[in-house]
């Protein structure tokens, strides 16, 4: 059955620094893209960057690039999506998801989301 | 970027009855759309890809169909368990693969 189980929520404070991850199971995690997507509480999702297991090469949508990476430790088969300084506007919950390896960009497994609040 | 524009936003559909959801791309998209349920409290879930290849389980009265920028989801017989929101994905040009705002399925 293929997993990905994705860290406990978060309470962070403005400027604080945040590493949160998604470890795959079930599969082989060097096969498929991860993906992250962010879905501010009540609204929609934004697609926010991905990583490629096998060599950690990277994509970052114009609207996240520069305030956050993505790494991947092969070892453990997780992939990590971290700041280094929080606003409040990142309050939200964050998915990981599996790139489907048929078609690019589907996004065929989801994590459950990590929900990250940031409040001074 | 791709913008993707999902009508309605709200629909009010009786248990049994057809939905029909719509997605617009902004520019030519060819096939490459996918479509996602998101149920209250839980992450989306892969419904359509490729505009109208249905994902594996999933039941056969959802069908996707469209091309180019026009795209439409249709519920033949609406369940119980399909009142959610539904997103369309842009995959054709990146980054980023552009999602639509979600159009609630609710209970009449």
């Amino acid at each position: 059955e293929v997993r990905l189980v994705q860290s406990g929520a978060e309470v962070k404070k403005p400027g604080e620094s945040l590493r949160i991850s998604c470890q795959g199971s079930g599969y082989t995690f060097t096969n498929h893209w991860i993906t992250w997507v962010r879905q501010v509480p009540g609204k929609g999702l934004e697609w926010m960057a991905r990583i490629d297991p096998t060599d950690s090469y990277t994509n970052y949508s114009p609207s996240f690039q520069g305030h956050v990476t993505l790494s991947i430790d092969k070892s453990i088969a997780t992939a990590y999506l971290q700041w280094s300084s929080l606003k409040a506007s990142d309050t939200a919950i964050y998915y990981c998801a599996r790139r489907f390896r048929m078609v690019q960009g589907v996004l065929d497994f989801w994590g459950r989301g990590t929900l990250v609040t940031v409040s001074s | 970027e791709v913008v993707m524009t999902q009508s309605p936003a709200t629909l009010s559909v009786s248990p049994g009855e057809r939905a029909t959801l719509f997605c617009r791309a902004s520019q030519s998209i060819g096939s490459n759309l996918a479509w996602y349920q998101q149920k209250p409290g839980q992450a989306p879930r892969l419904l359509i890809y490729s505009a109208s290849t249905r994902a594996t389980g999933i039941p056969a009265r959802f069908s996707g169909s469209g091309s180019g920028t026009e795209f439409t989801l249709t519920i033949s017989s609406l369940q119980s368990e399909d009142f959610a929101v539904y997103y369309c994905q842009q995959c054709n040009d990146w980054p980023p693969y552009t999602f639509g705002q979600g159009t609630k399925v609710e209970m009449k």
